[in-house]
């Protein structure tokens, strides 16, 4: 299946800073890419959906200004969360699918695991 | 949006099979059933899909009812490897996750 990769695996902050996590398509161009947040022990939650070149579509309840999301190409996709407190803390996945936009097309990061200190 | 329900958990010893249910009653005529698992740690991956007919492939096969209200997700022969949260889903244009059925596999 294609790969998506996420930089870095692993990050932790100071609470206050921003931190950016990226995602990127190695093998095919990822006209749209999501990004879900994922507490211990319960489900992945989406938070926003970007299709390049237009801004993130956030689910309710997430706070875009908190949750910086570009997708300035075809292949990368950034996370920034902004003013980053210990409850931000959590395993943040992106994901890519290509123009067809069927659900099996849809192909997971590795993951990004958050610490704020 | 159609709902699924899946166990929350399931057991099963190594190298049996192992069938995984999923109810989706509400489901409509063009919705694909989709499965997907997620490992210890890891971002999810895509496991099977069908729409009507029972699908084969490396890793899996899925069990779909004449009236596609629930469906069928086998491990021929599980490993330790297959321990995972295992995901049904049916919308096709964003992947939204419900509690999934966590497997437990006994060596």
């Amino acid at each position: 299946g294609a790969v998506v990769s996420q930089h870095p695996s692993r990050v932790i902050c100071k609470s206050g800073t921003s931190v950016k996590i990226e995602c990127r398509s190695l093998d095919f161009q990822a006209t749209t890419m999501f990004w879900y947040r994922q507490f211990p022990k319960k489900s992945l939650m989406l938070m926003a959906t970007s299709n390049e070149g237009s801004k993130a579509t956030y689910e309710q309840g997430v706070e875009k200004d908190k949750f910086l999301i570009n997708h300035a190409s075809l292949t990368l996709s950034t996370l920034t969360v902004t003013s980053a407190h210990p409850e931000d803390s959590s395993f943040y996945i992106c994901s890519a699918r290509g123009p067809h936009k069927r659900a099996y097309e849809q192909y997971f990061g590795p993951g990004t695991r958050l610490t704020v200190t | 949006d159609a709902k699924t329900t899946q166990p929350n958990s399931m057991e099963s010893n190594e190298e049996e099979p192992v069938h995984l249910p999923c109810n989706h009653s509400t489901i409509s005529g063009t919705d694909y059933i989709h499965w997907y698992r997620q490992l210890p740690s890891q971002g999810p991956e895509y496991v099977i899909h069908g729409l009507t007919s029972n699908v084969n492939n490396r890793m899996a096969s899925l069990a779909i009812a004449e009236d596609r209200k629930s469906s069928t997700l086998i491990l021929h022969r599980a490993t330790l490897r297959d321990a995972a949260v295992y995901y049904c889903i049916l919308r096709d244009d964003k992947i939204i996750f419900g509690k999934g059925t966590r497997l437990h596999i006994l060596p």
